[in-house]
């Protein structure tokens, strides 16, 4: 596709309930960014993939998320036995190559996650 | 851990004037990046820098690295209404590391 391309694009959910959120990055990126943006603020970052290997998952709040890029392109994010805490904007990004010069990061519209 | 700041919070200008956010690392970082988000839309890129005490123009706006490489500015110039927008700085401390996002500066401009 032309973009960074997420779904769904919203999600309500039970508290305790289990959401996968879906990331298919653009065609031939290598790295792939997963962050958490809450209202007024800045991206807070999760973790990411250089292809289909997680460099660093340093932003995961806790053991209820975890990501996975199998085949070094679509990633899903999981987050299980959700609480209201996690109700968010997650985003995610992909760039051509991470340790270049040239590592400019596109941006999908987002999952807007809601527990209730 | 790497911290990245922003100031000021929030700016409101009237259209014509001039507007400056500063954002500043904790640690030096090897590059930083810049990103604009409309309300409702998601960051889009602005550009980076890589450089010790580069200066990168475009249009109405104008990067600055510091020589330090731990702080960074945007300025535009003569703000139209279409500049509205939170801008981001994100920078990296090393190529190997994550990218950390400033809490942005929120720009409104008074027609």
């Amino acid at each position: 596709g032309a973009g960074v391309s997420q779904s769904p694009r919203y999600k309500v959910t039970k508290r305790g309930q289990d959401v996968a959120l879906r990331c298919d990055p653009i065609s031939g990126h290598v790295s792939l960014y997963w962050y958490r943006q809450a209202l007024g603020q800045g991206p807070e970052f999760l973790t990411y993939f250089n292809y289909e290997a997680q460099q660093d998952k340093s932003g995961l709040p806790n053991d209820r998320f975890s990501a996975e890029r199998p085949e070094g392109s679509i990633s899903t994010l999981t987050i299980q036995r959700t609480e209201q805490r996690d109700s968010a904007m997650y985003r995610c990004a992909s760039s051509l190559e991470r340790a270049s010069s040239y590592n400019e990061q596109f941006f999908g519209p987002g999952t807007r996650l809601t527990v209730l | 851990g790497q911290q990245v700041m922003q100031i000021p919070q929030y700016q409101h200008v009237q259209e014509g004037e001039d507007f400056t956010t500063y954002c500043n690392s904790s640690t030096t970082l090897s590059n930083i990046q810049w990103y604009k988000q409309r309300p409702g839309g998601h960051p889009v890129f602005l550009i980076q820098l890589v450089k010790s005490g580069e200066v990168k123009k475009q249009k109405r706006l104008t990067f600055q690295f510091g020589e330090a490489k731990k702080n960074s500015s945007l300025h535009i110039t003569a703000t139209q209404t279409t500049d509205v927008g939170t801008y981001f700085c994100a920078g990296r401390g090393t190529s190997y590391d994550k990218v950390i996002f400033g809490p942005g500066t929120s720009l409104s401009v008074i027609p």
